[in-house]
């Protein structure tokens, strides 16, 4: 089983609809869960970041942790072409390096 | 304000081939990773480094070597390139301590596009 799950897609959804987004994971010393965008040929890109449990928005962007289910959801409200990328979750205990990501879900927003 | 910077953005290279895959950052981050990533595998850890002097594997080092000898640059060296090693290759930094609550926020480079040939 691997330590974080992520349902690949692709997932096509129609301009303005709600896009929810998730990660599955079994290692419960995970603190830190972050979600990076990433546009075709370009690197990752932070989106959001959270500690432990909890939700946190940013514009269009709510993430959310429920460390008791030990499952992450990233949803975008308002979604635009513009949001059209691979998702990835990562995640990584207290004092420790090593991320761990999930594989990546593909977006595509049509407009 | 470069942030992570990777070069070259692509190579070819032939089967024995070795060469070095190049890695800055200008935020005098501690932490630096390389990673490949391959389709339906993800971004899987090759090396990382928590400062000058003090490199460690990751979950797939084999055939792939790292020093660093200043905080900014960690170059990637392929000792003899595999078909196997073709990938897209980014290198990541962040600072080794959190400060304001970003403890371990990586940021990452725009990549290196491997064909081994």
């Amino acid at each position: 089983q691997k330590e974080v799950e992520q349902d690949p897609g692709p997932l096509s959804v129609p301009e303005g609809a709600i896009v929810s987004l998730n990660c599955t994971y079994s290692n419960s010393a995970f603190q830190y869960f972050m979600w990076y965008r990433q546009y075709s040929r370009k690197g990752p890109e932070l989106l959001m970041y959270t500690y432990s449990s909890g939700n946190k928005e940013d514009g269009r962007f709510t993430a959310q942790v429920d460390k008791s289910s030990k499952y992450i959801s990233l949803f975008i409200r308002d979604s635009q072409p513009s949001d059209s990328a691979t998702y990835l979750c990562a995640m990584v205990g207290s004092g420790t390096y090593k991320y761990i990501f999930g594989t990546g879900t593909r977006l595509k927003v049509l407009a | 304000n470069a942030g992570v910077t990777q070069t070259p953005k692509f190579q070819v290279l032939k089967t024995g081939q070795s060469m070095t895959l190049q890695c800055a950052q200008d935020m005098n981050h501690e932490y630096m990773s390389w990673y490949r990533q391959d389709p339906g595998m993800g971004l899987r850890l090759i090396h990382y480094s928590v400062g000058a002097g003090i490199t460690d594997q990751g979950e797939v080092p084999n055939g792939y070597n790292v020093s660093r000898s200043t905080t900014e640059d960690f170059p990637l060296r392929l000792l003899s390139a595999a078909p196997s090693q073709t990938s897209v290759y980014f290198c990541a930094s962040s600072y080794r301590y959190g400060t304001s609550g970003t403890q371990n926020i990586q940021y990452f480079g725009a990549g290196t596009r491997l064909s081994v040939l």
